[in-house]
Order: C-alpha cells, then sequence, then structure tokens
C-alpha cells in the first residue's frame, strides 16, 4: 500500500536541543516537500526537493535543514535556532511536474 | 514570490445550502490551484484542483472557478452536508516554482 509515512506522530523536545523528523514515501515520487502548520494559519513551505541531492528553501526555512540522499526520504531537522519550533509538520511528496500533494498525517512537535 | 489569499476566515451555513470560499494570488505565472479539506487532526487532503488552461471544473457537488485576469479563484460546494464541516485550504503553484503557496484556512461549519 503506497503512501508517506512521517513518525513519530509526537515529539516532545527540550529547548536547545536539536531534532530531526523523519518522512518516508514509496509512491516513487521524485518531489518532496515540508511544511510547517500552527494553528489558525495556513501552511508554510519550510524546504523542499524536486530531485535526489538537490533542495530549495521554502518562505521559512531560517532554523531547519534537511538532506535528500535517497528518493524515499527527506528528513528535517530542527535546530535550535528555530526560535519557535512548536508546531505541526507536514511531509509531502508529488511527481515534480505540477501534480497534486500527498500528504503524511504529520508530526506534532512540542518544545519547552 | 507568490501570495495567496484567502476568505473567509470562517463560514457557517445550514445543512442544504451552499458555501463559497474565494482566494486571490498574486503571480501571474501560477498556473496550478488545487483545493485541500484537513479534518481536526488529520492531513490534507485534495478535492478539487484546476489548471489555468481551463476556466472552471466540477466534481459532484464541488465546482472550482478560475479567473486569470483578476487573478482569484473560488471554490464552490452546493448542498452542504455536515460531513462538509473541516477546514478547506486553497494553494497555488507556477512552473517556475512547483512548491505550493498556501491560503491560509476557512473553517467551515456546517449546521444540520
Amino acid at each position: 500500500d503506497g503512501g508517506i509515512t512521517q513518525s513519530p506522530k509526537y515529539l516532545f523536545r527540550k529547548e536547545g536541543q536539536n531534532v530531526t523528523l523523519s518522512c518516508e514515501q514509496n509512491l516513487n515520487h521524485d518531489a518532496m516537500y515540508w511544511y510547517r502548520q500552527d494553528p489558525g494559519q495556513g501552511l508554510r513551505l519550510i524546504y523542499y526537493s524536486q530531485i535526489v541531492n538537490d533542495f530549495q528553501k521554502g518562505d521559512i526555512a531560517e532554523g531547519y535543514s534537511v538532506s535528500r540522499e535517497k528518493k524515499e526520504s527527506f528528513p528535517l531537522t530542527v535546530t535550535s535556532a528555530q526560535k519557535n519550533p512548536t508546531a505541526f509538520y507536514l511531509c509531502a511528496s508529488s511527481y515534480p511536474d505540477g501534480s497534486p500533494l500527498h500528504f503524511g498525517n504529520g508530526t506534532r512537535l512540542t518544545v519547552t | 514570490g507568490e501570495n495567496v489569499e484567502q476568505h473567509p476566515s470562517t463560514l457557517s451555513v445550514q445543512e442544504g445550502d451552499s458555501a463559497v470560499i474565494k482566494c486571490t494570488y498574486s503571480d501571474s505565472a501560477s498556473n496550478y490551484f488545487p483545493w485541500y479539506k484537513q479534518e481536526l487532526g488529520k492531513r490534507p487532503q485534495l478535492i478539487i484542483d484546476i489548471r489555468s488552461n481551463v476556466g472552471e471544473k466540477k466534481d459532484q457537488r464541488i465546482a472550482v472557478t478560475l479567473n486569470k485576469t483578476a487573478k482569484h479563484f473560488s471554490l464552490h460546494i452546493t448542498e452542504t452536508q455536515p460531513e462538509d464541516s473541516a477546514v478547506y485550504f486553497c494553494a497555488a503553484s507556477s512552473t517556475g516554482r512547483r512548491a505550493l503557496t498556501f491560503g491560509s484556512g476557512t473553517r467551515l461549519q456546517v449546521q444540520p
């Protein structure tokens, strides 16, 4: 059954710690994306990757980092430089030609 | 970059009535306009999309219209049902930047 898997569903960290969110897809999609969702707001683009070993900053990339070493995987690291990391993080994938996004179930990160 | 504005932020209708959600975009190069539905605590799901070479698209009770000249597009839901209650997001992307830019969302509540 194809899909996007984000893990874990809930993540708790202390302020000052880096944390990595996992995103794996078996849809054979070339493009992958990370979005952040805050209450009452839309989805804001953090980073995206159209192809393996290449990625671009989105609108709110500061304090985040990514890697794209494999087609199936696009992990997101939330660094201690991110001022307000508590949020709901959504990973998505698609074919690179403007096709619809398929979203994972999200990871809810809480930093205290 | 692209900016997508969405109105209204909340919308309450009686069951059986129609609901209309409107979005405007800023980048004249945008050519793909999807709409997503997100139920509480779940991932966004694509409900309908339209490309810039089409003015209107319909799928059962849902329709989307696009006015390229005015740079706005709208979601129309007819004969609303309680299960239509959710947050709806519009989005836009272009060939140049294929990552979607989302609107801030509309919380639709259908009163039985």
